[in-house]
């Protein structure tokens, strides 16, 4: 089955820097990668995806990069925001999907 | 079009007790997963159904817990006899049907299970 790898389990940056959170699976089946974020008590909510056809995709202040050779992705936040603290769980799918372990953003004001 | 429903949100049982977490995923989607998530942790997979059918129950413990999705009605996960480590929020998703190559996954609240 697929296992994912997720660093750091813990970030903090300064507001206004960029966050990178890495991820690497196993399965090289895998051709569905999302990436959840998860406020206190709250459920994860999808905030951007990727699929194994494309290299990078960006959405705003958010992207992610996909190296299938290398079987990695990654979670590029830019101009980060206190409102960007959370922990945010990278995923893999081939015949099912799993989740990192996540990594806790936090966000110097 | 209302997101994925969980009930209840949260849920109190004794050592020894039944519990069931519902999960309706959201309208026009036939699979359902089930995840667990320890305080201070990640998501861990228990199982993935579609309507009448488990298609995936690898992470599922083998005594105690049995999840269903009937025909009608919602997913339930039922965890017999529950001890204090079953103590975990319950989350649910669903996603659409695969023949459209949909893989996005919706999340519910969530139901936290406390074993006093």
């Amino acid at each position: 089955g697929e296992n994912v790898e997720q660093h750091p389990s813990t970030l903090s940056v300064q507001e206004g820097d960029s966050a990178v959170i890495k991820c690497t699976y196993s399965d090289s089946a895998s051709n569905y990668f999302p990436w959840y974020k998860q406020e206190l008590g709250k459920r994860p909510q999808l905030i951007i995806d990727i699929r194994s056809n494309v290299g990078e995709k960006k959405d705003q202040r958010i992207a992610v990069t996909l190296n299938k050779t290398a079987k990695h992705f990654s979670l590029h936040i830019t101009e980060t925001q206190p409102e960007d603290s959370a922990v945010y769980f990278c995923a893999a799918r081939g015949n099912d999907m799993r989740f990192g372990a996540g990594t806790r953003l936090t966000v110097k004001p | 079009n209302a997101g994925v429903m969980q009930n209840p949100r949260h849920l109190v049982r004794r050592r020894g007790q039944e519990a069931r977490l519902r999960c309706s995923p959201m309208k026009g989607h036939s699979h359902v997963y089930w995840y667990r998530q320890l305080p201070e942790e990640g998501l861990k997979f228990m199982v993935y159904l579609q309507k009448e059918n488990i298609i995936d129950e690898s992470g599922m413990p083998k005594e105690r817990f049995s999840a269903e999705f009937p025909k009608e009605g919602p997913s339930i996960l039922r965890i017999q006899q529950v001890v204090r480590g079953d103590s975990a929020a319950y989350f649910c998703a669903s996603s659409p049907t695969q023949r459209g190559a949909s893989y996005e996954q919706y999340f519910g609240p969530g139901t936290r299970l406390t074993v006093t």
